[in-house]
């Protein structure tokens, strides 16, 4: 069965920090993948996703993440966090013959300011 | 445009007591799906719909859940003598076919007493 590790539970920063959640996950065969966010008392939003090509995806406020395949990761980064950056933040991945979504078990990020 | 949209958004109903949630899904999207958010177990897929017809039940948790979808549209789940490990936030998602990009209602915060 797939399953997603996101490393850190917790992460804490404070604004101009820069920012890297890991995000591994098992399965061989082809995958997409995904980032979600989920601000405070909102529901989940695409942040960026990975289909094929490019490893290094861009995604919406200056977010990036990088597929590393001999690694099964995707993990995300910013360079530099902002206050309004502070959410729930869900790594997720869909096999590529199947439909559904196999989420990590999210990281809280808080950025103080 | 319209993005998916839940009702109720919050139930809280009694121990034993049945429950229906709704999903009314991107307007042209064929795809919808259902998924749990809960404390301990983080997001659980439940459901799959594609069209009306459901190939993927994988993750319903017990014979008290089913779901049913009409119209190729509006979804609800309903919940049977529900039990307080039941509470949750169920959220709903559709995506268009072939793709995998699902966008996120939501949800509907279910609390059992």
């Amino acid at each position: 069965a797939q399953s997603v590790s996101q490393h850190n539970h917790h992460v804490i920063l404070s604004e101009a920090a820069s920012l890297e959640l890991g995000c591994n996950y098992s399965y061989g065969g082809t995958v997409n993948l995904f980032w979600y966010v989920q601000y405070p008392g909102q529901h989940l939003q695409l942040l960026l996703k990975y289909f094929s090509g490019d490893p290094l995806v861009k995604g919406i406020k200056g977010f990036e993440a990088e597929f590393i395949k001999s690694k099964f990761s995707f993990n995300l980064r910013k360079p530099s966090v902002q206050w309004s950056d502070t959410a729930e933040y869900f790594c997720a991945v869909n096999a590529g013959d199947g439909n559904k979504l196999v989420f990590g078990a999210g990281t809280i990020l808080r950025v103080k300011s | 445009g319209a993005g998916v949209s839940q009702s109720p958004s919050n139930k809280v109903t009694e121990k034993g007591k049945d429950v229906e949630l709704r999903c009314d899904p991107i307007s042209g999207h064929t795809a919808l799906y259902w998924y749990r958010q809960s404390l301990g177990q983080g997001l659980e897929f439940l459901i799959y719909f594609q069209g009306n017809s459901a190939p993927d039940k994988s993750g319903l948790p017990s014979d008290r859940f089913s779901a049913e979808r009409t119209g190729g549209s509006v979804s609800t789940l309903t919940i049977q003598r529900t039990q307080q490990e039941d509470s949750a936030v169920y959220l709903c998602a559709s995506s268009l076919s072939g793709t995998h990009e699902q966008y996120f209602g939501p949800g509907t915060r279910l609390t059992v007493t």
